[in-house]
């Protein structure tokens, strides 16, 4: 079974300028979660998505938003961007209710986010 | 004081010995508790959760959770080269939110 995919894999983008980021979920996992990670750092919180709801939101800033796609896909989008946004940029996709618990979250490969 | 904290390291263990990474949280609330490795250039892979106290065995692997210490551990067993990475520690707060908070993460190696 195919894993959760993320696109594109490498970004280099100019200060000022937007970014759109993809995720797709593994098969049959509805919930889609976004975080970042700074080189040295955990990756942090921004987004959760679930059945195209928005059920959670980090400390970031209203240049983040994100959108969940009825097929369950995400797009994570960055505008006016910073240098301070330069980061690896991760999806992880769960399915509630598997474990009876929380849920376990499956990361992609991330995409790597460089602003100039 | 930080929500999750783990020992930075680095950690460096011989090839074959016990390996034991250390994870303490701040939520007394945490229900849910998670490993992740991260190879260097690479995005965090899941190998162990535990939701309640005691011992959790995968392999080679062992998680122990202690909710009244707020503890939460990670010990490798005949460790290998290939265990080289970074070990994430990641808990979801109370009320069942799916946010994941990390520590910064156990830089480990494994020597030959």
């Amino acid at each position: 079974d195919a894993g959760v995919t993320q696109s594109p894999t490498h970004l280099i983008k100019t200060r000022g300028q937007q970014v759109t980021l993809r995720c797709s979920p593994i098969s049959g996992h509805k919930s889609v979660s976004w975080y970042q990670q700074v080189l040295g750092q955990g990756p942090q919180f921004i987004f959760q998505y679930y059945e195209k709801e928005e059920r959670g939101r980090g400390n970031f800033p209203d240049r983040f938003s994100a959108r969940q796609f009825p097929n369950y896909c995400s797009e994570l989008n960055v505008n006016a961007l910073l240098l301070g946004d330069s980061a690896l940029y991760l999806c992880a996709s769960s399915s509630p209710y598997q474990t009876g618990m929380t849920y376990e979250q499956y990361f992609g490969p991330g995409t790597r986010l460089t602003v100039t | 004081q930080k929500e999750v904290e783990q020992n930075s390291g680095p950690l460096s263990v011989p090839e074959g010995a016990i390996a034991s990474l250390n994870c303490t949280y701040s939520d007394r609330g945490s229900q849910s508790f998670f490993w992740y490795r991260q190879y260097s250039g690479k995005s965090p892979e899941l190998i162990m959760s535990i939701y309640s106290n005691g011992d959790k065995e995968d392999g080679r692997f062992t998680a122990q959770l202690n909710k009244a210490s707020q503890y939460v551990s990670l010990l490798i067993r005949d460790s290998q080269p290939s265990d080289s990475a970074t070990y994430l520690c990641a808990v979801t707060p109370q009320g069942g939110s799916e946010k994941l908070v990390f520590g910064k993460g156990t830089k480990l190696t494994v020597n030959p």
